[in-house]
Parts: C-alpha cells; structure tokens; sequence
C-alpha cells in the first residue's frame, strides 16, 4: 500500500553539527520527494524538493539524497543553527495526484 | 500579497454539532486539498479536488464533507459523524501543470478544532 516511513521521530544535536533524517517509500513509481518544515502552530513549508531524475540537490546548507533502487531519501543539515529547530516531514507523490507524507521528526538544536 | 487563508484559527464546537471550516487561496492553483494533523501521525489526506466542481476522498474522508463552487474556495465540514474531530486542519493547495509533473503544494496556517 501507499507508505512513508520516517526516522527518527526525535533528533537532538548541538549547534554546529549536522543533522539527517531519513525516509523510505513504498511505490517504485514515485517521482517527486519534498520535505517540509514545521513550527510550532503554522502550517508547513517546503524547503527542498527532489525528482526522480536526479540523486543529490543542495541549497545552501540543506541536501537532499535520493536512492530509488532502494527506494529511500534522506535530508542532511549541516552547520545547524537553534533556528532550524522544528518539526520536519518527508512525503512522495502516490499514483501522481496525492502525496503521502512521513510521521515527522522533531528536530532540537541547542546552543 | 499571494497565499491560503484559513478561519478560524482556533474553533470550539460542542458534540454532535457540525462546522465548516474555510480555505480560500488566490494562487490560482487548481487542486485544493484538506489534511488532518494530529500528534505523532503527520497529515492524513481527508479531501481533495483537482478542478472546480469534483473532488475526491482522501484516506480518511468518513465524517467529512467537501464543495469547490469556486477555484479560490474549498470549505470543510467536520460532520457529528466524526467520532473524534478534535485535532489541526491543514489547507494546501498547488498549480497542476504538465500531466505527470508534480508541483509544490503550498499550505495554510490552519485551524485547530477542539470538541468539548
């Protein structure tokens, strides 16, 4: 069936370092893979998205990697700062009308 | 100023009651979609529609009701049906293009219901 699935749920790192979260799919056909970030009471917003053609996409400090043999994703943060803290989700896009998204992570940087 | 408004942004009703919530968007995006967004369990797809006038269920349409009279419009009604309505309401909405090309959906600030 129509399956993301996200890890971890929780990720604590200090200031500075980086940050993965990964994600796996469960339709082969899958073709478009955004994250978006959450804050606290808003809705969420995209920050990096990648298709199907492509295995890496970079902005600025935010990577995207993208394996379809073994159908998963991953984001990488690097140099984290205590604004990136927030809640993240994974999704891909189902039978190319609906996107399925992961159960998120909570990402906290501390100072 | 471009973007999806929703109101209200925290919604009290009794049990048993219905109630709508709005999502207006002018984008000019053709597809509108409902969310529901409860802790530890991102968003489940409720509704969505595609074009004026059609709409699909999601994976957790029963006690749900949808309309798309107009493009810039998709109101929600939480029905008595619903057993446990309490949780966050998410409108998105994106441009369909090219058939088999994905676009960014762009999201409302949301609504929060609480059933008391």
């Amino acid at each position: 069936g129509e399956n993301v699935e996200q890890h971890p749920s929780t990720l604590s790192v200090q200031e500075g370092d980086s940050a993965v979260i990964k994600c796996t799919y469960s339709d082969s056909a899958s073709n478009y893979f955004p994250w978006y970030k959450q804050e606290l009471g808003k809705g969420p917003q995209l920050i990096i998205d990648i298709r199907s053609n492509v295995g890496e996409k970079k902005d600025q400090r935010i990577a995207v990697t993208l394996n379809k043999t073994a159908k998963h994703f991953s984001l990488h943060i690097t140099e984290t700062q205590p604004e990136d803290s927030a809640v993240y989700f994974c999704a891909a896009i189902f039978n190319t009308d609906k996107l399925i998204f992961g159960t998120g992570t909570r990402l906290q940087v501390f100072p | 100023d471009g973007g999806i408004t929703q109101s209200p942004k925290y919604l009290f009703r009794k049990e048993g009651q219905n109630v709508t919530l709005s999502c207006e968007q002018n984008l000019n995006h053709d597809a509108m979609y409902w969310y529901r967004q409860d802790p530890g369990q991102g968003l489940r797809l409720i509704y969505y529609s595609q074009i004026v006038n059609d709409f699909q269920k999601g994976d957790i349409a029963e006690g749900y009701s949808v309309s798309r009279e107009k493009k810039e419009s998709f109101p929600l009604t939480v029905t008595s049906a619903q057993k446990n309505p309490t949780a966050f309401y998410l409108c998105a909405s994106t441009y369909s293009g090219l058939a088999g090309v994905y676009n960014e959906q762009f999201f409302g600030p949301g609504t929060r219901l609480t059933v008391l």
